[in-house]
């Protein structure tokens, strides 16, 4: 079965330093990776994937994450933190199974130090 | 752009009481989920649906739950016998064919908080 380890629950940088969260996954197959965030009292908004193909993958407000497959795994990096990227965020798994179910990590809080 | 629709955002509940959380999913898509996030928690899946029956559910989707689409457009999710452990927000999906790389799209959530 396939599942994602994210390293840090919390994670606190300076404003306009550079963003890091960690994202290990485990899968017997080749998997579909996604990172997805939620900001307070809200869903939860896909940031991006990764399918097939290049493995550095972009996604909205500036994110990008890269597949390493040597590593297993899906680090989401963004150059420049901004107030506004304050939210928690969640590396996801699939594999193209029946119904495309995807599997969570436990989520990382990111904090932005003003 | 096309959303999921959930209500109600918030729902508070005595223990024992049944509760039915109430999703529209995406027009034309096919297959539905039900997550959900315990306070502090990690987003669980619960179960997913396709052409009017459960495709796959998990440990958490016992008895005291079930899904259903009454209609062309609603999707439901009942909870017979609520617990305080129930306590969560709860998180409906769709996605449009089920196979490949298509991604979920969550609805904003509906707290269920059991007293």
């Amino acid at each position: 079965a396939q599942s994602v380890t994210q390293l840090g629950s919390h994670v606190s940088v300076s404003e306009g330093a550079l963003v890091l969260l960690r994202c290990n996954y485990s899968s017997s197959v080749p998997p579909y990776l996604f990172w997805y965030v939620q900001y307070p009292n809200q869903g939860l908004q896909l940031l991006l994937k990764y399918t097939t193909g290049a493995t550095l993958v972009k996604g909205i407000n500036g994110f990008e994450a890269e597949f390493k497959k040597s590593e297993t795994s899906f680090h989401l990096t963004k150059p420049s933190a901004h107030m506004s990227d304050a939210a928690e965020y969640f590396c996801a798994v699939s594999i193209m199974n029946r119904d495309d179910k995807i599997i969570f990590g436990k989520g990382t809080r990111l904090h932005i130090l003003p | 752009e096309p959303e999921v629709t959930q209500t109600p955002s918030h729902q508070v509940t005595q223990m024992g009481q049944e509760v039915i959380l109430r999703c529209v999913p995406i027009s034309n898509h096919l297959y539905f989920y039900w997550y959900r996030q315990i306070l502090g928690q990690k987003v669980e899946f619960l179960v997913s649906f396709y052409n009017n029956e459960i495709s796959e559910k998990s440990e958490i989707f016992d008895d005291q739950f079930s899904v259903e689409r009454p209609d062309g457009s609603n999707f439901t999710l009942k909870i017979r016998s609520t617990k305080l452990e129930d306590s969560a927000m709860y998180f409906c999906a769709s996605n449009p064919t089920g196979v490949g790389a298509n991604v979920l799209t969550f609805g904003a959530g509906s707290r269920l908080t059991v007293l």
